[in-house]
């Protein structure tokens, strides 16, 4: 099955800073990569996905690119804000299995 | 729109005791998981359902774990006999299929076997 490494495990950046966080897949069939976010005590939430269509996409201070011939994909959030820290996790999935590969987790925290 | 409801949110149990978790999707999503979420680790699917048939178990501990989608709407699962390895947070998620693979997690569940 597809297996998704995620690095760091830990991240801790100054308010205002930028956050980079990346995940390479194994399963080169993979088409889908979303990240979600997992404030504590709550379940994680999507915040934004890519297709392997496109090379990159963004939502506000959120970017997440793409290389797949690399078999790797990237999150980058900008001007961090405090609200920012949480656990962030990649994932990775096939055409038509509905189902995610989970990373093992980022937990980033923000420095007021 | 009402979100995946999940409960009891915490739970203490001795091992070898069993236990049983439960999960209302969001209306209307065909398809629901179950995530087990040990400290520290991403979550990892233990089954899928797709309305009230199973895709995929494959990642199941069947010796232990089992778990029903009655009438295509919610779902429990089951730990018995349980063991220490088992504590975990366990995470419902549901997708409406339709729109691609996007997931609605629950709270989760907190399981810590004693």
């Amino acid at each position: 099955g597809e297996n998704v490494e995620q690095h760091p495990s830990t991240l801790s950046v100054q308010e205002g800073d930028s956050a980079v966080i990346k995940c390479t897949y194994s399963d080169s069939a993979s088409n889908y990569f979303p990240w979600y976010k997992q404030e504590l005590g709550k379940g994680p939430q999507l915040i934004i996905d890519i297709r392997s269509n496109v090379g990159e996409k963004k939502d506000q201070r959120i970017a997440v690119t793409l290389n797949k011939t690399a078999k790797h994909f990237s999150l980058h959030i900008t001007e961090t804000q405090p609200e920012d820290s949480a656990v962030y996790f990649c994932a990775a999935s096939r055409p038509n299995d509905y189902k995610l590969s989970f990373g093992a987790g980022t937990t980033v925290t923000v420095r007021a | 729109e009402a979100g995946v409801a999940q409960s009891p949110r915490y739970k203490i149990i001795e091992k070898r005791q069993s236990v049983a978790f439960w999960c209302n999707p969001i209306s209307g999503h065909a398809t629901l998981y179950w995530y087990q979420q040990i400290l520290g680790q991403g979550p990892k699917l233990l089954i899928q359902f797709q309305n009230n048939g199973v895709v995929d178990d494959s990642q199941l501990p069947k010796d232990r774990f089992s778990a029903e989608r009655l009438k295509g709407v919610d779902s429990t699962l089951k730990i018995q006999p349980a063991k220490l390895e088992d504590s975990a947070v366990y995470l419902c998620a549901s997708s409406l299929e339709t729109k691609g693979i996007t997931l609605f997690f629950g709270q989760g569940t907190r399981l810590t076997v004693v």
